[in-house]
């Protein structure tokens, strides 16, 4: 079956914009992850959904939003755009949340912030 | 989630076996070890994971130790292709992850 999507793949924006991202998990996995990767923090957790409610929050300020959809395919949101926030940004589903299920990833989202 | 320790990098002859250490001599009984991979610049790729016992499926072989404050990932007969960042997770908590640093293998001709 289809694995993780995430579109678009490659996105530049300038300081001060905002962004959204899309994932789209692997049929019937219920929860969406996602995660920052920079070359200096390396992978990040940065929220968790799950049944269209946030179970879990890294540290990220709040500039950082998601939701999900009653179809589980998942948005993150980055208001007001910041150098740092160039990143790969990495979208995770598995079948369940709370216990230990694997996560599945999508092949992320480039964005570079000018 | 316990704290894993991993080698920085790691080479390996293409053919021969991959032996990959992690060291998580935190970990608490209900803990799992996973190991992912990442490519370059791609998303991790999931490989294999465990409790208590040794596993294993069409990728790699996972050994954990008896007293489960180790494990090893097993890469049978490494390829170029499995030049990559190899990351050993223990979770217990659902789908947050806590990626380390990894293990960088570099798998030569």
């Amino acid at each position: 079956k289809a694995g993780v999507t995430q579109t678009p793949r490659y996105l530049i924006k300038t300081r001060g914009q905002q962004v959204t991202l899309s994932c789209s998990p692997i049929s019937g996995h219920r929860s969406v992850s996602w995660y920052q990767q920079t070359p200096g923090q390396g992978l990040q957790f940065l929220f968790e959904y799950f049944s269209e409610t946030q179970r879990n929050k890294g540290n990220f300020p709040g500039r950082f939003s998601g939701r999900q959809f009653s179809n589980s395919r998942s948005e993150m949101n980055v208001s007001t755009l910041e150098l740092g926030d160039s990143a790969l940004y990495l979208c995770a589903s598995s079948r369940l949340a709370g216990v230990s299920d694997t996560q599945y990833f999508g092949p992320g989202t480039r964005l570079t912030v000018l | 989630d316990a704290k894993t320790t991993q080698p920085t990098s790691m080479d390996c002859a293409e053919g021969r076996a991959a032996n990959l250490p992690c060291n998580h001599s935190t970990i608490s009984g209900n803990e799992y070890v996973y190991w992912y991979r990442q490519i370059h610049s791609q998303g991790p790729q999931y490989i294999i994971h465990g409790l208590k016992n040794n596993e294993t499926n069409e990728m790699a072989s996972l050994i954990i130790t008896e007293d489960r404050k180790s494990s090893t990932l097993i890469l049978p007969h490494a390829t170029l292709r499995d030049t990559a960042v190899y990351y050993c997770i223990v979770n217990n908590a659902g789908n947050m992850l806590t990626f380390g640093g990894g293990t960088r293998l570099m798998v030569k001709p």
